[in-house]
């Protein structure tokens, strides 16, 4: 049964820690994406990865960071520096870089 | 400076009746649009596409029509169903192998029995 899996589905984040977020997919895609939705926007791109040990930051990448160590993982890591992290996080993936994108089910990012 | 535009951030309609939802983009350059449908809490859901070199593609109740000269694209669902209650977005990909999407704001749908 494939599909792309985010967890934690909730996420509770203290001042001045890191946190991160877990992204796996086992559709063979090699892009992978992520995207942040903020309450009556649309999705907005923090980083993407088009192959294995490769990324490129995204519009609003600034405090935050990835790896993309395996083709079926792309963990999202939200840094202290990141000044307003509480929103709905969304990763997505494609089988290549320029098709249709498929997303997870989302992890809702809170600030404690 | 938002590319991909939404104008209308909710749409309401009658069961079984037509819903359009509209879409507007700035950027030629864009050459592949989405549509996407989003329940709350939830990841979206792809729904549609077009390539440029298309100005209507259809997928059962599903049609989007793309405008290029007017850089404006709409969703129609007919006959629309309760279920259809969602957030709708549009999305547009540029030319080039980036993979980068642009989304509109989305537009919530609220088809009432």
């Amino acid at each position: 049964d494939g599909g792309i899996t985010q967890s934690p589905k909730y996420l509770f984040r203290k001042e001045g820690q890191n946190v991160t977020l877990s992204c796996e997919q086992n559709l063979n895609h090699d892009a992978m994406y992520w995207y942040r939705q903020d309450p009556g926007q649309g999705l907005r791109l923090i980083y993407y990865s088009q192959i294995v040990n490769d990324f490129q930051k995204g519009d609003i990448a600034e405090g935050y960071s990835v790896s993309r160590e395996k083709k079926e993982s792309f963990p999202l890591t939200v840094t202290s520096a990141q000044k307003n992290p509480t929103a709905f996080y969304l990763c997505a993936s494609s089988p290549q870089a320029v098709e249709t994108q498929y997303f997870g089910p989302g992890t809702r990012l809170l600030v404690l | 400076d938002q590319q991909v535009k939404q104008n209308s951030p909710s749409l309401s309609v009658q069961e079984g009746r037509i819903s359009i939802l509209n879409c507007d983009y700035t950027n030629s350059m864009f050459d592949y649009f989405l549509w996407y449908k989003k329940y709350p809490a939830e990841g979206p859901t792809f729904l549609i596409s077009i390539s440029s070199i298309k100005d209507k593609n259809e997928d059962g109740r599903f049609t989007v029509f793309l405008n290029k000269s007017a850089k404006h694209l709409s969703l129609h669902i007919v006959p629309s169903q309760p279920g259809d209650s969602a957030v709708y977005f549009c999305a547009a990909a540029l030319s080039g192998n980036t993979g980068k999407l642009i989304f509109g704001q989305g537009t919530t749908l609220q088809v009432k029995p």
